[in-house]
């Protein structure tokens, strides 16, 4: 299995513009999760999925802020509009079973918002 | 709040000695607690995983975990310069927040030569 898929790697916005996060979680994993990191507050998880379906979103900063899961393959993190306090690392995560399992997470996508 | 409050670094030890990175959790509902390291630059990687009081060992890792005192730990013995890095502690949340992990703040671990 090829892990957690995200993308882009890297994306560099200007404040006010839309940015989307893409996630693949592993193959047969029932929960997925979107986190935020940051030097000052750490992991933060910002809402999860249970097949398909959001459980959590408490952790979404304001309305700013959206995520959809269409399939158990995709994932996306939407901000619109963005603002340079939302610079962080996002990693998106994904497991099975739920409690008791440790999370596999992608590679991350650093995002700079000038 | 849930919180996952772990020992603040950072934390340097020399090569070959052991490291001990704490970390203490305030839901008593709890039941699965991991570590997980993260290089520089790099995602957090699951290293060790308990569930029951007492000491799990995998090769130089041992966690050690104590429910009465909310309290976890993990020993990394004849520590190697490869081993610098920040180590997380996590939490299941319990109760009906089923799957949800929370995090500490980390501590940084340096192994110098």
């Amino acid at each position: 299995d090829a892990g957690v898929i995200q993308s882009p790697r890297h994306e560099v916005t200007e404040m006010g513009q839309e940015v989307t996060l893409r996630c693949k979680p592993i193959s047969g994993h029932d929960y997925l999760f979107w986190y935020r990191q940051t030097m000052m507050r750490g992991l933060e998880l910002l809402i999860y999925f249970n097949n398909n379906v959001p459980i959590d979103d408490s952790g979404m900063p304001e309305d700013r802020f959206s995520a959809k899961m269409p399939n158990a393959s995709f994932s996306t993190l939407k901000i619109q509009p963005s603002e340079p306090r939302d610079s962080a690392v996002y990693f998106c995560a994904s497991s099975f079973g739920g409690q008791g399992y440790g999370y596999t997470f992608g590679s991350g996508t650093r995002l700079t918002v000038v | 709040q849930k919180e996952v409050e772990q020992n603040s670094g950072p934390l340097s030890v020399p090569e070959g000695a052991i490291a001990s990175l704490n970390c203490t959790y305030s839901d008593r509902g709890s039941q699965s607690f991991f570590w997980y390291r993260q290089y520089s630059g790099k995602s957090p990687e699951l290293i060790m995983s308990i569930y029951s009081n007492g000491d799990k060992e995998d090769g130089r890792f041992t966690a050690q975990l104590n429910k009465a005192s909310q309290y976890v730990s993990l020993l990394i013995r004849d520590s190697q310069p490869s081993d610098s890095a920040t180590y997380l502690c996590a939490v299941d949340q319990g109760g009906t927040s089923y799957g949800k992990l929370t995090f500490g703040q980390g501590t940084i671990l340096t192994v110098h030569p």
